[in-house]
């Protein structure tokens, strides 16, 4: 268990449908990333936030948002979805959000798109 | 932007030989050097890293090489066992105060045969 939690596991939902995907970092950490990993495509990084203000950006598309709130957690929005957003959608965590940290990654959310 | 190619797709070994799993990265800046591992269903887990200002690390059987000039780095796994098999990802990060930016090479599917 790496201490990073994510919610909901797994959620089913149809096109043109918006989603939220909720993280909550290990204590401690300040740094959140948003990955989403497909068959074709590997882990892409999407998104990162560091204390409330993002970071660095990724291939997230417009379609798809996030935030981090002040007690840290993260949500990931994904909105009018399509077929090809089905994936696993993970959230990892940092101490710090410097270029050499180690990230510990939560559980995946797995999105299906029907 | 960064690019990371890993070789091979997959890998079978038998119980007790070695593995090696090659990756090359296309930015020169790139510092820091990550491997996860990913069983079936389950969340990437650092494995071991490396960064740019050594060219080896060793954990018990694990180790990881980096050659700067060649842009690649590579894992080694010795004494390899049926719970080694998963897949792993190489991944590549360039120095950033105050954003973090990994780029993960498409995995290496192990299978260790008994």
């Amino acid at each position: 268990d790496s201490g990073v939690t994510q919610t909901p596991k797994h959620l089913i939902t149809a096109t043109g449908q918006r989603v939220t995907l909720r993280c909550s970092p290990r204590s401690g950490d300040l740094s959140v990333y948003w990955y989403q990993q497909s068959l074709d495509q590997g882990l892409q990084f999407l998104i990162q936030y560091y204390n409330g203000e993002e970071r660095a950006k990724g291939n997230i598309l417009e379609r798809f948002s996030a935030q981090q709130f002040p007690d840290l957690h993260s949500e990931l929005n994904l909105s009018s979805l399509e077929l090809g957003d089905s994936a696993l959608y993970f959230c990892a965590s940092s101490v710090a959000a410097g270029g050499r940290d180690e990230q510990f990654f939560g559980p995946g959310t797995r999105l299906t798109v029907l | 932007g960064e690019n990371v190619e890993q070789h091979p797709s997959t890998l079978s070994v038998q119980e007790g030989d070695s593995a090696v799993i090659k990756c090359t990265y296309s930015d020169s800046a790139s510092n820091y050097f990550p491997w996860y591992k990913q069983e079936l269903g389950k969340r990437p887990q650092l494995i071991i890293d490396i960064r740019s200002n050594v060219g080896e690390k060793k954990d018990q059987r694990i180790a990881v090489t980096l050659n700067k000039t060649a842009k690649h780095f590579s894992l080694h796994i010795t004494e390899t066992q049926p719970e080694d098999s998963a897949v792993y990802f190489c991944a590549a990060s360039k120095p950033g105060t105050g954003f973090q930016k990994l780029v993960f090479g498409t995995g290496t599917r192990l299978l260790v045969s008994p």
